[in-house]
C-alpha cells in the first residue's frame, strides 16, 4: 500500500488529454513539492516534473504538472504512442523521513 | 558524461549479504545527495535510501531501516549501499538516483541503469 495514490491505469487516443491523480497528505503532498517520474518499458525513470511545475529542460509542455492542497494531477496534452508506460509521483514525508512514491499509474494509448 | 553507474549485484541466500555501488562521473559529486530507489519485478518505485553530499544527512525506508547501510567515498566518487539480512522481497531492481541541486524539491534528476538484486535459496 503506498503512502501517495494513484490510479492503477489510465488511457486515451492520440491527440487526447488525460489526466493522472496523486493524492497524499498534510505530511507529504500538503507540506511539500510534488515531483512526476515517467518509466517507459524496459528503462530507467526519467523525471517529467519537479516542484509541481517545473518542466526540466527537453520535456515537451504537453506535460505539465499541478498541486492543490493534499494533491496532485499530471497532464499530458496531445497524447502520443510514445507516451505509452508507467507514471509515478513523488514527494517527501515529514512523518516518515524519507522520500514517497505513489504505486504508479499504467498509461495505455488506444 | 553525466552518469551514475550501478554495480554489485546478484543473487543470495536469504539471510545473506551484498553491497552495492553506485559510481559516478561527469558532475561534482560532492555537491549532490545520492539515494537508492528499487523496484521489485513488475512492481513500483520504492525510495531505500539517501545521503548528503558531506554524508552528514543519512535516511532510510522503515524496510531496510537496521539491515541496509548507505556511505560515500567523495574521492573515489561513489555511493554504496551495505545490505544485510536479505530477505525474498528484497530481490529487486537497485537504482541509484541524484537529487536535483534545486531548493525546495528532493526531485531525482538523473538515474542509472539499475543492478538487479535476487534473494533466493
Amino acid at each position: 500500500q503506498s503512502v501517495l495514490t494513484q490510479p492503477p491505469s489510465a488511457s486515451g487516443t492520440p491527440g487526447q488529454r488525460v489526466t493522472i491523480s496523486c493524492s497524499g497528505s498534510s505530511s507529504n503532498i500538503g507540506s511539500r513539492t510534488v515531483d512526476w517520474y515517467q518509466q517507459l518499458p524496459g528503462t530507467a525513470p526519467k523525471y517529467l516534473i519537479y516542484s509541481n511545475n517545473q518542466r526540466p529542460s527537453g520535456v515537451p509542455d504537453r506535460f505539465s504538472g499541478s498541486k492543490s492542497g493534499t494533491s496532485a494531477s499530471l497532464a499530458i496534452s496531445g497524447l502520443q504512442s510514445e507516451d505509452e508506460g508507467d507514471y509515478y509521483c513523488a514527494t517527501w514525508d515529514d512523518s516518515l523521513k524519507g522520500v514517497v512514491f505513489g504505486g504508479g499509474t499504467k498509461l495505455t494509448v488506444l | 558524461e553525466v552518469q551514475l553507474v550501478e554495480s554489485g549485484g546478484g543473487v543470495v541466500k536469504p539471510g545473506g549479504s551484498l553491497r552495492l555501488s553506485c559510481a559516478v562521473s561527469g558532475f561534482n559529486f560532492n555537491d549532490f545527495s545520492i539515494n537508492w530507489v528499487r523496484q521489485a519485478p513488475g512492481k513500483g518505485l520504492e525510495w531505500v535510501s539517501s545521503i548528503s553530499g558531506s554524508s552528514t544527512y543519512i535516511f532510510y525506508a522503515d524496510s531496510v531501516k537496521g539491515r541496509f547501510t548507505i556511505s560515500r567515498d567523495n574521492a573515489k566518487q561513489s555511493v554504496y549501499l551495505q545490505m544485510h539480512s536479505l530477505r525474498g522481497d528484497d530481490t529487486a531492481l537497485y537504482y541509484c538516483a541524484r537529487t536535483i541541486s534545486v531548493p525546495g524539491t528532493d526531485a531525482f534528476d538523473l538515474w542509472g541503469q539499475g543492478t538487479m538484486v535476487t534473494v533466493s535459496s
